[in-house]
């Protein structure tokens, strides 16, 4: 089946430093990715959505300055959150969809902003 | 806007037992319909799907069940492991769109 890769699966900056964090389709090109945040014990928010090549759509209430994300290939998107603030701390997680496949989600990847 | 809920936040079950967990839906406009099950530290992972075409699909030890009169939808889990303990959600999908709207969650905890 559809393989999305995130990494790291865990980090931990330092306020107002900045952190990449990178989601792949392994077997399949995603023509669009998505990214997530969950709070604890909450369900999943859709951040953004965004297509190879062009740019990311923000959902209401998402700093787009604040949540850079590059789609650059059909394989990989990646989501920069700069100047880090403990608030920004959560859960962040990626899925990405293709032609012939369907809804596929990334491993999470735990942002710890001290 | 229309949402997609879950009726009980947290099911405990005993090893064994089958497990039985709800959504509601608001959406009439909802035609396909999606389970998740995301264990403590990671994504989410399929378990299973069902069009609005159908009431009743099964997999291996799941069964989802649609009322799209009362606009409701089940998982049902036989013999429940401790395996599946982790938070169930249910995510709808409607007008063509691939982007699903996730429910609250249900965390199913399994007891040996």
């Amino acid at each position: 089946g559809a393989v999305v890769s995130q990494h790291p699966s865990r980090v931990i900056c330092k306020s107002g430093t900045s952190v990449k964090i990178e989601c792949r389709s392994l077997d399949f090109q995603a023509t669009t990715m998505f990214w997530y945040r969950q709070f604890p014990k909450k369900s999943l928010m859709l951040m953004a959505t965004s297509n190879e090549g062009s740019k990311a759509t923000y959902e209401q209430g998402v700093e787009k300055d604040k949540f850079l994300i590059n789609h650059a290939s059909l394989t990989l998107s990646t989501l920069t959150v700069t100047s880090a603030h403990p608030e920004d701390s959560s859960f962040y997680i990626c899925s990405a969809a293709g032609t012939d496949h369907g809804y596929t989600f990334g491993s999470g990847t735990r942002l710890t902003v001290v | 806007g229309e949402s997609v809920g879950l009726h009980l936040p947290t099911l405990s079950v005993q090893e064994g037992d089958n497990s039985i967990i709800n959504c509601a839906y608001s959406n009439s406009a909802s035609d396909y319909f999606i389970w998740y099950k995301q264990e403590s530290g990671k994504g989410p992972q399929f378990i299973i799907d069902i069009r609005s075409n159908m009431d009743k699909r099964q997999g291996q030890r799941v069964t989802v069940l649609l009322n799209k009169t009362v606009k409701h939808l089940s998982l049902q889990i036989a013999a429940t492991q401790p395996g599946d303990s982790a938070v169930y959600f249910c995510a709808e999908r409607s007008g063509g769109s691939y982007i699903p709207t996730f429910g609250r969650g249900t965390s199913l905890i399994v007891h040996p």
